[in-house]
């Protein structure tokens, strides 16, 4: 069965810390995707990255960084030098490829909150 | 171009009655997902529809169900409300075909309160 774990329930920091989200998965497909959002107060979900099985390299956008690591199976997110608009809930996401890709495994979320 | 569109953004309902929620996917997009958020269970997949079709399920019961039209748009009814149906049901809209995932913009959703 697939399964999604964010272990880490909520985060504090202060302005300008960089901080790391957990997200370790499990799934018996050799095909599937991998996704981060951002739901901020209002309620919407937040596409940020979207990442292949085949497809380990790291990647960066910003002051967001992806660490995909098929080995651990896992898909850790970065923020470096975070600012309090980064305060949301971040959920890392799961999907099959082909029919089943319709239906996304979320993980519990992890509660961020960037202080100043 | 327009995102992915629920309606209405709130609603409470009693115990008993049925309700319909309404999501217009991102022009272009063929599938259209349910999502239901609540505090204690976390984000819980409903059902996907492509093409007007149900293509996946997920485990709730026959109390929920939904379809599209063809205009791709769709709808989720929700029979004899409980008072732990309250919660943000999410819709998501993909370009994803039969065979490939493109990814997901998600609706503002549409918060449920059953009283």
């Amino acid at each position: 069965a697939q399964k999604v774990t964010q272990a880490q329930t909520e985060i504090s920091v202060v302005e300008k810390e960089d901080v790391t989200l957990d997200c370790v998965y499990e799934t018996r497909d050799t095909t599937y995707y991998l996704f981060w959002y951002k739901q901020p107060p209002s309620g919407e979900l937040v596409f940020l990255i979207r990442r292949n099985s085949f497809d380990e390299q790291n990647e960066i956008s910003g002051r967001y960084s992806w660490n995909f690591q098929k080995s651990t199976s896992s898909f850790n997110f970065t923020i470096t030098a975070s600012q309090v608009v980064d305060s949301a809930v971040y959920f890392c996401a799961l999907s099959e490829a082909g029919n089943q890709g319709g239906k996304l495994i979320f993980g519990q979320g992890t509660e961020l909150s960037v202080k100043p | 171009k327009a995102g992915v569109t629920q309606t209405p953004r709130y609603l409470i309902k009693t115990r008993g009655q049925q309700v319909t929620l309404s999501c217009s996917p991102i022009s272009g997009h063929r599938s259209v997902s349910w999502y239901q958020q609540t505090p204690g269970q976390g984000l819980q997949f409903l059902f996907e529809y492509f093409s007007e079709t149900q293509r996946n399920k997920g485990n709730f019961p026959g109390r929920f169900s939904g379809r599209q039209f063809s205009n791709s748009r769709s709808e989720m009814n929700v029979s004899t409300l409980e008072l732990g149906d309250s919660a943000l049901y999410l819709c998501a809209s993909s370009p994803r075909d039969r065979t490939s995932n493109y990814g997901y913009t998600f609706g503002s959703g549409t918060r449920l309160t059953v009283v």
